[in-house]
């Protein structure tokens, strides 16, 4: 079946314009997660949803990352003012259950490589 | 959270068995441990987890110590799809804290 899509796999963006990352979740994926990567380093925690509800936002950077995801399906990530720092794969991933044995396993997008210029 | 340790690289050969190592001296005891590997240009995969027992799955195989304190993941014959990251993260049984935790893993080079 279908995996987790995201979209655009590639964006560029000029520095302090706004930019907005799609992720399509699995069909019937509980939650919903997404993470930062840069160069060399392993995927980093920005924020969690469990259907539409935002469980934690402890990871985004600052205020102008915001994330939504009002219907309980697709998500977005969005930045604002984007600075060349912000630079990095943004991964989204989802699971099929919140907790207990069946969020063992998230699955993974292909991720959107943001560059800032 | 619970941090775990792992070797920066380790090389293979092709066919052969490949242990990779992980230290977790402060896990507790509602904690998972988690293997993803994560092969070039690509997003993480899961590849198989365990709490106590010795578990197996048609990726690999992962032996726990009996104190818990480390954990080996094994793939028993190596192949160049196996090059990848390989990471070793802790996940508290049964919470609903869901994100996982990367660290730097280890970097797996399989050669012919």
């Amino acid at each position: 079946g279908a995996g987790v899509s995201q979209s655009p796999r590639y964006k560029v963006t000029k520095r302090g314009q706004d930019v907005a990352l799609r992720c399509d979740p699995i069909s019937g994926h509980v939650s919903l997660y997404w993470y930062r990567q840069a160069l060399g380093q392993g995927p980093e925690f920005l924020t969690y949803f469990n259907y539409e509800a935002q469980q934690d936002k402890s990871g985004l950077p600052n205020d102008r990352f915001s994330a939504e995801r009002p219907e309980g399906s697709i998500s977005t990530l969005t930045i604002q003012r984007t600075e060349q720092r912000d630079s990095a794969m943004y991964r989204c991933a989802s699971s099929l259950a919140p907790q207990g044995p069946l969020n063992y396993e998230q699955y993974f997008g292909p991720g959107t490589r943001l560059t800032v210029t | 959270d619970a941090k775990t340790t792992q070797p920066n690289s380790m090389e293979s050969n092709e066919e052969e068995p490949v242990h990779l190592p992980c230290n977790h001296s402060t896990i507790s005891g509602t904690d998972y441990i988690h293997w993803y590997r994560q092969l070039p240009s690509q997003g993480p995969e899961y590849v198989i987890h365990g709490l106590t027992s010795n578990v197996n799955n048609r990726m690999a195989s992962l032996a726990i110590a009996e104190d818990r304190k480390s954990s080996t993941l094994i793939l028993h014959r190596a192949t160049l799809r196996d090059a990848a990251v390989y990471y070793c993260i802790l996940r508290v049984r049964g919470g609903s804290q869901g994100n996982l935790i990367f660290g730097k893993g280890t970097k797996l080079s399989v050669k012919p």
